[in-house]
């Protein structure tokens, strides 16, 4: 079947704009994850979603940053005034629970604030 | 707090040699342990894991892991590395809280 999808892959925007991410889940899994992968930071959790449970925003680095995951599938991150500080690569994952945490990874969108 | 370390930022290694990629955690109790390999451009794929059991676990791509409950560690071994497996590499703990926390990567590079 499908995996988990992501765009854009590779987005450039200004220093100051508004950007939106967005994850596609493997269909039927539960659990939604973003991660973030800076150079020289390895790999830093953001956000998780859980079925209908308030999500996990304990990795938010600070409150431009948001997302959302509709209808218990598809999930927006957004980064308000970007800096750039911003530039990383942004994973998303997805898993079922009953696999034990076992998280399927998309290939990750780019981005890049100038 | 959960915690994992990868000493080795970056290994080379000639192709056919053996390999081993060192992994450390800090936990409480015993976690679930993986390793996942990044090749350049691509996102995570999951190489094995560890829930219980036997501490001994197979992966995929002849990949190999110990627990080591007494080391707290779980460290990576492939018997003869091939070309192919030149990417990077992140060990991961997830310890009750539904989330993963990765180490640092060891970026493996593979000479002919």
């Amino acid at each position: 079947g499908a995996g988990v999808s992501q765009s854009p892959s590779n987005k450039v925007t200004e220093k100051g704009k508004d950007v939106e991410l967005r994850c596609d889940p493997i269909s039927g899994h539960t659990a939604l994850y973003w991660y973030r992968q800076s150079l020289g930071q390895g790999l830093e959790f953001l956000i998780y979603f859980q079925g209908n449970s308030a999500p996990d925003k304990s990795g938010l680095p600070s409150d431009r940053f948001s997302a959302e995951r509709t209808g218990g599938s598809v999930s927006t991150l957004t980064i308000q005034r970007t800096q750039q500080e911003d530039s990383a690569v942004y994973l998303c994952a997805s898993s079922l629970l009953e696999s034990y945490n076992e998280q399927f990874f998309g290939p990750g969108t780019r981005l890049t604030v100038l | 707090a959960q915690s994992v370390t990868q000493p080795d930022i970056h290994i080379t290694v000639s192709e056919g040699a053996s390999l081993e990629l060192r992994c450390n955690y800090s936990y409480g109790a015993t976690p679930y342990l993986f390793w996942y390999v990044q090749s350049p451009g691509q996102g995570l794929q999951l190489l094995l894991k560890y829930f219980s059991g036997d501490t001994l676990v197979q992966g995929i791509k002849g990949f190999e892991a110990e627990f080591k409950r007494s080391q707290s560690s779980f460290n990576l071994r492939k018997p003869s590395v091939h070309w192919s497996d030149a990417a990077e590499y992140f060990c991961a703990v997830e310890g009750g809280t539904d989330k993963l926390i990765f180490g640092t990567g060891t970026r493996l590079q593979v000479f002919p």
